[in-house]
């Protein structure tokens, strides 16, 4: 049972687009989400987090929004840029339930110059 | 450079084996997780350490097994290994807030094992 899903396996986009990646969560008890990057022979890097108490959170040209009701969270990046190309995790959790963090299986972002 | 070291890179081995991954955590880090990640799987969360004491457990297989130390090091010893053993292994750290399981992990670069 994926509690933590990233549907699409993977995504190109050209340079200086927009990229969006997203994510989707089964278990309603979840309350914080992260996002990770991770590089070929490398480990996932933290990227950016938000709460449940929150919708959006920025931090540079990365954005993660959060739509509780649908249960969908959706990270931004704004310019793509070629070094951003990497596998992206989602990652969930419960600060109620104490209980680790659940990862997706990740999206293979391209960024083609 | 997250601050988090394993060792060894690589490792390979045969059907049956034993082997030890180790772990050094951040400077100041005292929640160590240990996470499996085989080929087209996500990370698959095994265990969690929290200043030496075991905080929370995952899918992690019977022949798995893991410790903290007093220095906050752990290790991963994975026993009568099966060629479906082989996979990338990661750990990382947290702060530790009280054991809390829901923080921002740092990870370390992982070691690949492979099982013959």
């Amino acid at each position: 049972d994926q509690q933590v899903k990233q549907n699409s396996p993977s995504l190109s986009v050209q340079e200086g687009r927009i990229s969006i990646l997203n994510c989707d969560y089964t278990n309603s008890m979840f309350d914080y989400f992260l996002w990770y990057k991770k590089y070929p022979a490398e480990g996932p890097t933290f990227l950016i987090s938000i709460s449940s108490i929150k919708d959006k959170n920025e931090d540079g040209r990365f954005t993660v929004f959060l739509n509780k009701s649908a249960k969908h969270l959706s990270l931004h990046i704004v310019p793509s840029q070629p070094g951003d190309s990497a596998v992206y995790f989602c990652a969930a959790g419960s600060y109620s339930g104490n209980t680790p963090l659940v990862f997706g299986k990740g999206t293979r972002l391209s960024v083609i110059a | 450079d997250s601050g988090v070291t394993q060792t060894p890179k690589h490792l390979i081995t045969a059907t049956g084996q034993r082997v030890t991954l180790r772990c050094s955590p951040r400077s100041g880090d005292l929640s160590v997780y240990w996470y499996q990640q085989s080929l087209d799987q996500g990370l698959q969360f095994l265990i969690q350490y929290y200043n030496g004491e075991e905080r929370a457990k995952g899918n992690i297989l019977e022949r798995f097994s893991a410790q903290q130390f007093p220095d906050l090091h752990s290790e991963l010893n994975l026993s009568s290994l099966e060629l479906g053993d082989s996979a990338l292994y990661f750990c990382a750290s947290s702060v530790g807030t009280s054991g809390r399981a829901v923080e921002t992990q740092y990870f370390g670069p992982g070691t690949r094992l492979l099982v013959l």
